[in-house]
């Protein structure tokens, strides 16, 4: 079975541009959870989808937002970018059972913003 | 308060012999759960093993073990026998049960130990 898939691999932005990453969920997951991992340090949460319905939020501005789409794969999308936003982001996808408590993580998407 | 601290930034150990990396926690969450995971140079964070805060016995897979204190609110990883391929970035999290955003049940990281296995 395919694990979580994330693309593109790599991503070179301008400030002030935008990007959009995607990300696809383990067949079956209904969750997807989306995390920052600057350079040196642990990943941060941004946001978590659960059935398309955003299910909570990190302490990220209004420049980040996100959506899931009925396929259960998931788009993150960074306006006006900053070159603090360069990162490894990272998707991870739950199957969201009460007692499931594990999360797969995808490869990431590693963002260079110049 | 960080939730996570990982003091130990880096660690060597040889290969073959045991290796304990270090994690405490900080929560008034009555049920969480604290994660161990390696992430490879190539960046994908790999599950390794999972505690609950209300399971009564240490957590084992294969040759990685977690040594929960709950009093101490520690949560150390031991890893036994060590191979060359468990060279990488070890991760601890913890998901709060209760205080996660709305049901979101996301992880908090801490900031991670550099594990070098040497031959």
């Amino acid at each position: 079975d395919a694990g979580v898939t994330q693309s593109p691999t790599h991503l070179i932005k301008t400030r002030g541009q935008q990007v959009t990453l995607r990300c696809s969920p383990i067949s079956g997951h209904k969750s997807v959870s989306w995390y920052q991992q600057v350079l040196g340090q642990g990943p941060q949460f941004i946001f978590q989808y659960y059935e398309k319905e955003e299910r909570g939020r990190g302490n990220f501005p209004d420049r980040f937002s996100a959506r899931q789409f009925p396929n259960y794969s998931s788009e993150l999308n960074v306006n006006a970018l900053l070159l603090g936003d360069s990162a490894l982001y990272l998707c991870a996808s739950r199957d969201g059972g009460h007692f499931s408590y594990e999360q797969y993580f995808g490869p990431g998407t590693r963002l260079t913003v110049t | 308060a960080q939730k996570i601290t990982q003091t130990q930034p880096g660690m060597f150990v040889q290969e073959k012999e045991a290796v304990t990396l270090d994690c405490t926690y900080d929560t008034s969450d009555p049920s969480y759960g604290l994660f161990w995971y390696k992430q490879p140079s190539s960046g994908e964070m790999i599950f390794l093993i999972y505690q609950g805060s209300y399971d009564q016995q240490n957590a084992t897979e294969g040759r990685y073990s977690l040594n929960f204190q709950k009093a101490r609110k520690s949560a150390n990883l031991v890893i036994s026998a060590s191979q060359l391929g468990d060279s990488a970035m070890y991760f601890c999290a913890m998901r709060e049960d209760a205080f996660s955003s709305g049901s979101a049940r996301q992880l908090t990281f801490g900031s991670g130990t550099q594990l070098t296995v040497l031959p």
